[in-house]
């Protein structure tokens, strides 16, 4: 079976420190894994994912994440945070092989500090 | 609207009451998602559908019922509404082609609660 472990549900940072959200998952497979950004009252938006080839992908908003394979982890960082980056963050996996479903994690608030 | 919208946005109703909640998107995606999203649980899958008249459990789909006659449209049907059905409500819908790892686009959410 397949999880996603979000680690801290809630995570504060200063404006333009280093974002530092983590993600973990348990796949006997490498899976498909995104990272989506959930905005007050909104629904979720994509914010990057990895499927195959580079393990440090890019994403919108100088979001990055880095597949690491043998610590089965796709962390997502951002160099300095930005007040407008204050959102729920939700780590998702897709097991190759599955057409269809997403598995999230628990999500981690964000909260950033003038 | 171009998107996935969903309605109402809120809605309040009462312990055995029929509600549902309306999912319509313009893409013609063959895939569409219904979630819920509770504090401490994030998102668990209800149903999904494959195309027009194929549907399928997910993790937590008792209570509630789905259909789907047109592509664009997916409405949930809570047939009687309990108090553990207060949530709120997200619709997705997914891109065909590369199968296995487009991303699912969300609507705006409804937040249902049941007194």
């Amino acid at each position: 079976a397949q999880s996603v472990t979000q680690l801290g549900s809630h995570v504060s940072v200063s404006e333009g420190a280093l974002v530092l959200l983590r993600c973990n998952y348990s796949s006997s497979v490498p899976p498909y894994l995104f990272w989506y950004v959930q905005y007050p009252n909104q629904g979720l938006q994509l914010l990057l994912k990895y499927t195959t080839g580079a393990t440090l992908v890019k994403g919108i908003n100088g979001f990055e994440a880095e597949f690491k394979k043998s610590e089965t982890s796709f962390h997502l960082t951002k160099p300095s945070a930005h007040m407008s980056d204050a959102a729920e963050y939700f780590c998702a996996v897709r097991l190759s092989g599955s057409n269809y479903k997403l598995t999230f994690g628990k999500g981690t608030l964000l909260t950033v500090n003038p | 609207d171009a998107g996935i919208t969903q309605s109402p946005r809120y809605k309040i109703t009462e312990t055995g009451r029929q509600v549902t909640l309306m999912c319509h998107q313009t893409w013609s995606h063959s895939y569409m998602f219904w979630y819920r999203q509770d504090l401490g649980h994030g998102l668990r899958l209800i149903y999904y559908s494959a195309a027009a008249d194929i549907t399928d459990k997910g993790e937590v789909p008792d209570g509630y019922v789905v259909s789907r006659s047109k592509t664009e449209n997916f409405p949930l049907t809570l047939e009687s509404a309990t108090r553990s059905q207060t949530s709120v409500y997200f619709c997705a819908s997914r891109t065909d082609g590369q199968i296995y790892y487009n991303e699912q686009f969300f609507g705006p959410g409804t937040r249902l609660t049941v007194l």
